[in-house]
């Protein structure tokens, strides 16, 4: 079966600019996760959706951050204006349900790069 | 709050020797733990998990793991290491009654000699 497909691979920017992330989870995968990951730390969670709705977004930084997936499927993070301390790889992952015991399948990320 | 250690950055080991990745964990109920592996350029892939049962658990490319609740230890071992196993381990705990939130450990670069 296909992998999480993300895009793009590699970006650029400039702090104050804006830019967009795209996901598109392992078909048939109900649950959506974004991660912010740091170089030399682990994953961080940012937000998880269930279907298009909304699991838990309490470490997203809502004051610049955004995330949609309007019809349950695809999912877009969005960074508004981006800071230096957003340079992190983007992880997108998806798994079959929303329990907790359940293994999430990796994206192989976007590398956000802000100057 | 849950928590994660990775207590070491890197492991060195010459190829066919054992190998142990540790990992202790923090939780306030009953702890899922997972184990990930990154290669480089590659996004994690799951390895194997704990949820309940036999404390050891076997998963994928011959790894295994023990969970130990009264040291709160989940540690990655495999009898004979290959350098191809080369890579990111990233130990993960999710909480059974606490934050849905996976937390991640910070990491350990695995380095096989030949």
């Amino acid at each position: 079966e296909a992998g999480v497909a993300q895009s793009p691979r590699y970006k650029i920017i400039e702090k104050r600019q804006s830019v967009a992330f795209w996901c598109n989870p392992i078909s048939g995968h109900a649950t959506l996760y974004w991660y912010q990951q740091i170089l030399g730390q682990g994953p961080k969670l940012l937000i998880q959706f269930q279907n298009n709705g909304v699991v838990d977004d309490s470490q997203l930084p809502k004051d610049r951050f955004s995330a949609e997936r309007l019809k349950g499927v695809d999912s877009t993070l969005k960074i508004q204006p981006a800071k230096l301390e957003d340079s992190a790889v983007y992880l997108c992952a998806s798994s079959s349900l929303a329990g907790v015991f359940h293994e999430q399948y990796f994206g192989p990320g976007t590398r956000l790069t802000v100057t | 709050a849950q928590s994660v250690a990775q207590p070491e950055d890197q492991v060195n080991v010459a190829e066919g020797n054992p190998l142990t990745v540790k990992c202790t964990y923090s939780v306030s109920g009953n702890p899922y733990l997972f184990w990930y592996v990154q290669y480089p350029n590659r996004g994690l892939q799951f390895l194997l998990k704990y949820i309940t049962g036999d404390n050891l658990v076997k998963g994928s490319y011959g790894f295994e793991a023990e969970f130990n609740k009264s040291q709160t230890s989940f540690h990655l071992k495999k009898p004979s290491a290959l350098v191809s196993d080369s890579a990111l381990y990233f130990c993960a705990v999710r909480d059974v009654r606490g934050s849905y939130i996976p937390t991640f450990g910070r990491g350990t670069s695995l380095i096989v000699h030949p």
